[in-house]
């Protein structure tokens, strides 16, 4: 079963730019839309970006996702303390009549 | 605007069988383009998707649990409902359900409920 690998930790100082990266595969990332999920400490996972780099009304403009073949990255710019959560990615994959999958999940801190 | 609620017993017996009900208010379950999901997340661990249904009754689930998973769908009550069995402790974790926009190339699931923590223990 696939997997989508991020690194499990990233940091910056306020009003820093930080990105997560994201890495999958042809049956995932290379043939489907990408989401990011936010998840602050003790909450449940709301949606960040969905369809690679659209935001959901309410989420500010500081976070934006890209995608590239089979890779994907989530950027934060002018870094705020209170984006200091859980990051993951996620998308579709097309093997085995089809499933869902979640990336490991990066920490980020605002140092 | 739309809202999810789990429901359940938070504490199931190994080798039986646990049983969760989200309720979707705010929102009707039988709208199109949308399936209906349940996700979830070990402590201090990563999340996974368990499986999700269409109010039709169609059904996708994890390769890894679909022999013990059944997901069903009560539209007179809003409902959906996750089943999973022969449980060991090893499925311990916070349940989640959402809604899940469902389309060729192009899913994610918003918005979410809360969560509700199921330990598995005798």
């Amino acid at each position: 079963q696939s997997v989508l690998t991020q690194p499990p930790s990233a940091s910056g100082t306020p009003g820093q730019r930080v990105s997560v990266s994201c890495s999958g595969s042809s049956s995932n990332i290379g043939s489907n839309t990408v989401n990011w999920y936010q998840q602050l400490p003790g909450t449940a996972p709301k949606l960040l970006i969905y369809s690679n780099n659209q935001r959901p009304s309410g989420v500010p403009d500081r976070f934006s996702g890209s995608k590239s073949g089979t890779s994907a990255s989530l950027a934060i710019s002018g870094l705020q303390s209170e984006d200091e959560a859980d990051y993951y990615c996620a998308a579709w994959d097309d093997s085995l009549n089809g499933y869902y999958v979640f990336g490991t999940g990066t920490k980020v801190t605002v140092l | 605007q739309l809202q999810l609620q789990e429901s359940g017993p938070g504490l199931v017996k190994p080798s039986e069988t646990l049983s969760l009900t989200c309720t979707v208010s705010a929102g009707s379950i039988s709208s199109s383009s949308y399936y209906w999901g349940w996700i979830r997340q070990p402590p201090g661990k990563g999340l996974e998707w368990i499986g999700s249904i269409y109010y039709s009754g169609r059904t996708y689930y994890n390769p890894p649990l679909k022999s013990r998973v059944t997901v069903s769908v009560n539209t007179s009550k809003n409902q959906f409902s996750l089943k999973l069995s022969s449980v060991t402790a090893a499925d311990t974790a916070v349940y989640y359900c959402a809604r899940h926009r469902y389309s060729s190339g192009n899913n994610w699931f918003d918005p979410w409920g809360q969560g509700t923590l199921v330990t598995v223990s005798s």
